[in-house]
């Protein structure tokens, strides 16, 4: 099973600033990786896969990047509504799929 | 628009089997894989499984022996059953839909809780 590992596991920024999310597989999944956001009681949603490509709807402000083993997500300019827990998932090796353990983005 | 909604006891006793049903709206059960994934409350996200109307399923493997995975394509539902529970397996349940591995639609999620 591929472990996926993110750092860090609370990131404090002030609205407006850049926060940038990382994650790492065990091994590679090349480019098979997806990035969601999800709010308290909300279900997760979909903001990149392919490790670049943004999902349907999600503003330009969130980037991801990287391959094989190393990934980020960057929010280029945080707005209220950014504030919540981030996770990766890799489906390059199944199964399972796995998910990172989140990044909470909080207020600074 | 593809709504998908979970529905199913929200109590199951120890030893027991959890079901739970999600009902697709907007798309059909055989144009995608469509997935179980669970999270316990303020923890992260598990990958229960997947399958196709096909028939073709995929189970994590930790969970493999417990999971079972249907479809009813006439009502354009399917169904997660997990035998033998115990307080771990309590969780909010999503159905969610594969595309292509990530997940581009999810239910609004259903708390089950395992306790006597």
């Amino acid at each position: 099973e591929i472990v996926m590992t993110q750092s860090p596991a609370t990131l404090s920024v002030s609205p407006g600033e850049r926060a940038t999310l990382s994650c790492r597989a065990s091994q590679s999944v090349s480019s098979n990786l997806a990035w969601y956001q999800q709010k308290p009681g909300q279900a997760p949603r979909l903001l990149i896969y392919g490790a670049s490509t943004r999902a349907t709807g999600i503003p330009a402000r969130f980037s991801g990047s990287g391959s094989g083993a190393e990934f980020t997500l960057i929010i280029s300019s945080l707005q209220s509504e950014d504030f919540a827990v981030y996770y990766c998932q890799q489906y390059n090796n199944w199964p399972p799929w796995t998910f990172g353990q989140g990044t909470k983005v909080e207020i600074k | 628009q593809v709504q998908l909604q979970e529905s199913g006891p929200g109590l199951v006793k120890p030893s027991e089997t959890l079901s739970l049903t999600c009902t697709v709206s907007g798309d059909s059960l055989s144009s995608y894989y469509w997935s179980w994934i669970r999270q316990p409350a303020g923890k992260g996200l598990e990958w229960i499984g997947r399958f196709y109307a096909s028939g073709s399923t995929n189970y994590n493997p930790s969970l493999k022996s417990r999971v079972t995975m249907s479809v009813d394509t006439s009502k354009n539902q399917f169904s997660l059953k997990l035998t033998s529970v115990t307080a771990a397996d309590t969780a909010i349940y999503y159905c969610a839909r594969d595309f292509g591995g990530s997940y581009d639609y999810w239910g609004q999620g259903t708390l089950v809780t395992v306790s006597s």
